[in-house]
């Protein structure tokens, strides 16, 4: 079975660091794109970037550059979505999702999605 | 880059019909074929219903389908049920080498 599983809940401070992630099974890892999707409380996706775990090719939607950073090892099927200093404007949901074999075409496969609480 | 523009709700009868649109620019929508469709029930995460404008993937009920049509994009919901009550979000690619989603459309099935 294809699937994404990503890391558990994680309540943070402002200011604090963190890293979440997203591991793949039942496919190639490397040969799909991995889009991350920030979802905050009671609004709609928004999508911050994506990677391909290939090579490392990375890119970000304008509102999320230097804001987080996208990260992928390969050799355990695992992304990354991590912040230097969190905002408690960063609560929301994070789902991360496979890109399909023409990336540009859609998602398929969605991650059961991080809870990210900021607060001090 | 600006979301893509959706109504914020549309409602519907059992066994009736209904279209969401979704309206972009000629740097996203109009611009390539590449429009996606996703389904999301409260606490839980989106669904692919309709990719590449028009495709389903497999196991979606063909009660869903979309179309396009210059800058605006359309998924129609034939023979309404009382569980396609969900939010609808549409997405598309764009001249920037990303994604951008609509504001999403909440179904009501009255």
């Amino acid at each position: 079975e294809v699937q994404l599983v990503q890391s558990g809940a994680e309540v943070k401070k402002p200011g604090e660091s963190l890293k979440i992630s997203c591991k793949g099974s039942g496919y190639s890892f490397t040969s799909y794109w991995i889009g991350w999707v920030r979802q905050m409380p009671g609004k709609g996706l928004e999508y911050m970037g994506i990677i391909y775990p290939g090579d490392s090719d990375t890119r970000y939607s304008p509102s999320f550059r230097g804001q987080v950073t996208i990260s992928a090892d390969k050799s355990i099927s695992t992304a990354y979505l991590q912040w230097s200093s969190l905002k408690a404007s960063d609560t929301a949901m994070y789902y991360c999702a496979r890109g399909m074999v023409t990336y540009y075409s859609g998602m398929d496969v969605w991650g059961q999605g991080t809870t990210v609480t900021v607060s001090s | 880059q600006s979301a893509l523009t959706q109504p914020a709700s549309v409602s519907g009868s059992p066994g009736q019909s209904i279209t969401i649109s979704c309206t972009g620019t000629s740097s996203d929508v109009g611009g390539y074929n590449y429009v996606s469709w996703y389904q999301q029930y409260p606490g839980k995460a989106p669904k692919l219903m309709i990719y590449d404008v028009s495709n389903r993937p497999s196991g979606v009920s063909n009660r869903f389908s979309g179309s396009k049509s210059g800058n605006t994009a359309s998924l129609t919901i034939s023979g309404l049920q009382a569980e396609d009550e969900a939010d609808y979000y549409c997405s598309s690619y764009t001249s920037s080498s990303t994604w951008v989603f609509g504001g999403g459309t909440k179904l009501t099935v009255l």
